[in-house]
């Protein structure tokens, strides 16, 4: 089963703007994650929040938080062509002694050059 | 540092037969993640490892998957036999962290299943 909802579905923005993607998720969390998976490839992680953190910077990205909303957004600045790819949320709740992963649905970002 | 090595990339099969796909993680990785991702859609939890025992198969459709990871290393995950609707992209994903640490999981490229 999916946890988290992505939002857009789709995105095709120019060079240079930003990019922003939403992620919701329905249960409690210890940690969301962000992930980018080129055409083909398998996941690459991109940056982790911890639910007791609000915003977490990573280069050209930015992540907020808000366990109150069950929402995370992802924000990419100043996009470039290499940043088309699929984004997806993963949230991390710890049970049993393990943490376990789950995968939203994705947003395919398109960069036009 | 190498990273996780699946195989085979690509695979086509008829439907009923049976098909296994391998997975090396990062050394000293203690946690395994096999994923399915179908066209379109985020991946699926299917089994997960720490060590060598298995923590969570909830999703694992047991009539017809199996997976294995000997000495808490290399991991197998069969198939068998294939439904038409078994053709996705079978992922497999290690990390360092076990029990309540948080930890980035690192992919392999997956590998693709037709099953015609």
């Amino acid at each position: 089963s999916q946890q988290g909802e992505e939002d857009p579905q789709a995105l095709s923005i120019q060079e240079g703007e930003n990019a922003t993607m939403n992620c919701s998720y329905k249960t409690s969390i210890n940690n969301l994650q962000w992930y980018r998976q080129n055409s083909g490839r398998g996941l690459v992680h991109l940056i982790l929040i911890r639910s007791n953190e609000r915003e977490k910077h990573s280069g050209r990205l930015r992540v907020t938080l808000d366990t109150s909303k069950k929402s995370s957004s992802l924000l990419i600045t100043a996009s470039r062509a290499a940043d088309t790819a699929s984004y997806f949320c993963a949230t991390a709740l710890y049970s049993g002694g393990y943490q376990k992963v789950t995968f939203g649905t994705g947003t395919k970002l398109q960069v036009i050059p | 540092e190498a990273g996780v090595a699946q195989s085979p990339r690509y695979k086509i099969i008829e439907k009923r037969q049976s098909v296994a796909f391998w997975c090396n993680p990062i050394s000293g990785h203690a946690t395994l993640y096999w994923y399915q991702q179908i066209l379109g859609q985020g991946p699926k939890l299917l089994i997960q490892f720490q060590n060598n025992g298995v923590v969570d198969d909830s999703q694992l459709p047991k009539d017809r998957f199996s997976a294995e990871r000997l000495k808490g290393v290399d991991s197998t995950l069969k198939i068998q036999p294939a439904k038409l609707e078994d053709s996705a992209v079978y992922l497999c994903a290690s990390s360092l962290v076990w029990g309540r640490g948080p930890g980035e999981l690192f992919f392999g490229e997956g590998s693709r299943l037709t099953v015609l």
